[in-house]
């Protein structure tokens, strides 16, 4: 079983690059989701979707954005990296909404750094 | 505004002897909370869940604690193994999409 398989796994940008973090589920899950981590603090929301053209902010949403054409995939766009983004980013899955008792899956996560 | 606090950063255990790792809410509004476990280099992946309408729920080693009054939840694992040693999420979400995590606390379990 795939699940949520996120790439790459590492990347080091340089201030002022732009890249993509890939993101693809293969549970036919209707809910998608980026996280970001930073040292010592929980997981803060990034964007989320909950079908396919459909994507709306998280807490965090500033220097990135997102596209869901599909339902399998849920690309992270960067735009202008900046020091600030330096992270791990984690793409998440679920079948409906987590209140609703539907367990979400979370991909190994992408490490990123901007220098 | 944190409104998911975990103020316990680590915790060591005695391997057998009962983990409690605590989580304080500040939105009244939660009504689902959720336990994630995570290992080093990997995604969190889902523990245990507790729905507002209960105080308890139970899965073998786990059990979640509830109380709504106070904005607190627990969660006791016994007996504490070496693969218990991890980072646990707490986290509360309300009707709608979103997930709120606490910052997480690392659970040592030592032999």
């Amino acid at each position: 079983n795939a699940g949520v398989t996120q790439t790459p796994k590492f990347r080091i940008l340089k201030i002022g690059q732009s890249m993509t973090l890939q993101c693809t589920q293969d549970m036919n899950h209707n809910y998608m989701y980026w996280y970001r981590q930073d040292p010592g603090m929980g997981l803060k929301l990034i964007y989320y979707s909950v079908g396919a053209g459909i994507t709306d902010k998280g807490e965090v949403p500033n220097g990135y954005n997102v596209s869901r054409s599909t339902t399998e995939d849920f690309p992270l766009r960067l735009e202008l990296a900046a020091p600030s983004q330096t992270s791990v980013y984690f793409c998440a899955s679920s079948y409906s909404t987590p209140g609703s008792g539907n367990t979400i899956y979370f991909g190994e996560g992408s490490w990123l750094t901007v220098v | 505004d944190q409104q998911v606090k975990q103020n316990s950063p680590s915790l060591s255990v005695q391997e057998g002897r009962i983990s409690i790792l605590n989580c304080d809410y500040t939105n009244s509004m939660f009504d689902y909370f959720l336990w994630y476990k995570k290992y080093p280099a990997e995604g969190p992946t889902f523990l245990i869940s507790i729905s507002s309408i209960k105080d308890k729920n139970e899965d073998g080693r786990f059990t979640v604690f509830l109380n709504k009054s106070a904005k607190h939840l627990s969660l006791h694992i016994v007996p504490s193994q070496p693969g218990d040693s991890a980072v646990y999420f707490c986290a509360a979400c309300t009707g709608n999409e979103k997930l709120t995590f606490g910052t997480g606390t690392r659970l040592t379990i030592i032999p």
